[in-house]
């Protein structure tokens, strides 16, 4: 059982959008930065987002992040096949001491 | 480039030991903080332990607490992960990850490795 709670899947159609939550609590993304990652099939995961809504080098603006209480949303825009993968967010409880992800979204793009 | 290599992994009994290492290159390793994350075979990420650039910080999961021991020596770029009283729970691949900042407490690890497998069974 994970401390962050996301839908365990998310499917849409190339060029569409989706949005994958991240459910959590006052100890953990009420409190503190979130991040996003995601992990393409056989690879290491990879940063996709940062400080809840920043996006490191490289990554495209047809993704973007956004947070509100103790929530957090990853927006992917023009679906592409190449996002297929599995979608992690990640941030630190104060309550825990320590890293927490959520169980992790797979994204299909139909 | 930034690359992470991680090596030690392989199978062990229950109750034995291992030590993870992480060789890094392509950055200035003692302005970072680094991370170990685990995934079980079919699973998703889990956090194990963290140690912040100068060593003077550092947090472990519940579920290695006592048992796993992170460390750096920032001479070699290297991050270590000792760990002793192998469950069979342990097994995973383990990633090391460099952080943003030289803290941790971001969870913004923006350079992984590739993993090495470890195995605890009998």
């Amino acid at each position: 059982q994970s401390v962050l709670t996301q839908p365990p899947s998310v499917s849409a159609a190339p060029g569409q959008k989706v949005t994958i939550s991240c459910s959590g609590s006052n100890s953990n993304i009420g409190k503190n930065y979130v991040s996003w990652f995601q992990q393409l099939p056989g690879t290491a995961p990879k940063l996709l987002m940062y400080e809840n809504n920043k996006r490191p080098s490289g990554i495209p603006d047809r993704f973007s992040g956004s947070k509100s209480g103790t929530s957090a949303t990853l927006d992917i825009t023009g679906l592409q096949t190449g996002d297929e993968a599995d979608y992690y967010c990640g941030t630190w409880d104060i309550r825990l001491s320590g890293g927490v992800f959520g169980g992790g979204t797979k994204l299909t793009v139909l | 480039e930034v690359q992470l290599v991680e090596s030690g992994g392989g199978l062990v009994q229950p109750g034995r030991s291992l030590r993870l290492s992480c060789a890094v290159s392509g950055f200035t390793f003692d302005d970072y903080a680094m991370h170990w994350v685990r995934q079980a075979p079919g699973k998703g990420l889990e956090w194990v332990s963290s140690i912040s650039w100068k060593s003077d910080s550092i947090a472990y999961a519940d579920s290695v607490k006592g048992r796993f021991t992170i460390s750096r020596d920032n001479a070699k770029n290297s991050l270590h992960l000792q760990m002793n009283s192998l469950r069979a729970e342990d097994t995973a691949l383990y990633y090391c990850a460099k952080d943003l900042y030289p803290w941790f407490g971001e969870s913004s690890l923006d350079s992984w490795g590739q993993g090495t497998l470890v195995t605890v069974s009998s």
